[in-house]
């Protein structure tokens, strides 16, 4: 079936140090891709999507492009802050019919000043 | 435009004992998904109801059970509760098409099953 595969955390950087989080994805149909960070105590917030190959999501600095001929979804900041710190998570949605959404396992990102 | 809202934020049960989570989607979704969220298993889909009828189910048991009324309001409920079933219960909500497959999500219920 479908899956998500994540880069293993925790991922601690130093303020303004450059972020890379691994995606890489299984799917017999042509998925929807999403990133989404999850504060803590908080549900998930949608950081980035997007739906189909050589689009590249944007959002808060965060970009990510679909690559449909390497099967990765690759999040990317220039600069983090403090404020990054978070849980990210990658998504999949195949489309067939519903909205479900398979998850990656996270990847817990620290930033310190 | 209020989010997606879950009642309640924080649960506490003994085993044996049956559980409902109430969620209230984003004005004008028609579409409300639950996931489990665990430590062990990360985040897992439950279930997806459309306009009332379920279009889409995880592979949970049977013990999970969900409606969604006419307003969209979703409920989700567990019986026979199992000290597995300890975990952060996400509901999501997504509008009508073309942007059908982005889910937006509420806070999460915390069911504590002692």
């Amino acid at each position: 079936g479908d899956s998500v595969t994540q880069m293993e955390g925790p991922v601690t950087l130093s303020e303004e140090a450059f972020l890379t989080i691994n995606c890489t994805y299984t799917a017999t149909g042509y998925p929807s891709l999403f990133w989404y960070v999850q504060y803590p105590g908080e549900g998930l917030q949608l950081l980035l999507k997007a739906t189909k190959a050589d689009d590249k999501g944007s959002n808060k600095g965060f970009e990510a492009t679909y690559r449909k001929e390497t099967t990765s979804f690759h999040l990317e900041k220039g600069s983090v802050q403090v404020s990054d710190s978070a849980v990210y998570f990658c998504a999949l949605s195949d489309r067939s019919g519903g909205t479900a959404l398979i998850f990656g396992k996270g990847t817990t990102l620290s930033v310190s000043s | 435009k209020a989010g997606v809202t879950q009642t309640p934020r924080y649960l506490i049960k003994t085993r044996g004992q049956q559980v409902t989570l109430s969620c209230s989607p984003i004005s004008g979704h028609r579409s409300v998904s639950w996931y489990q969220q665990t430590p062990g298993q990360g985040l897992q889909f439950l279930f997806e109801y459309f306009s009332e009828t379920q279009r889409n189910k995880g592979n949970f048991p049977g013990r999970f059970s969900g409606r969604q009324f006419s307003n969209s309001r979703s409920e989700m409920n567990v019986s026979t509760l199992e000290l597995g079933d300890s975990a952060l219960y996400l509901c999501a909500s997504s509008a009508a098409r073309p942007d059908t497959d982005t889910q937006y999500f509420g806070p999460g219920t915390r069911l504590t099953v002692l």
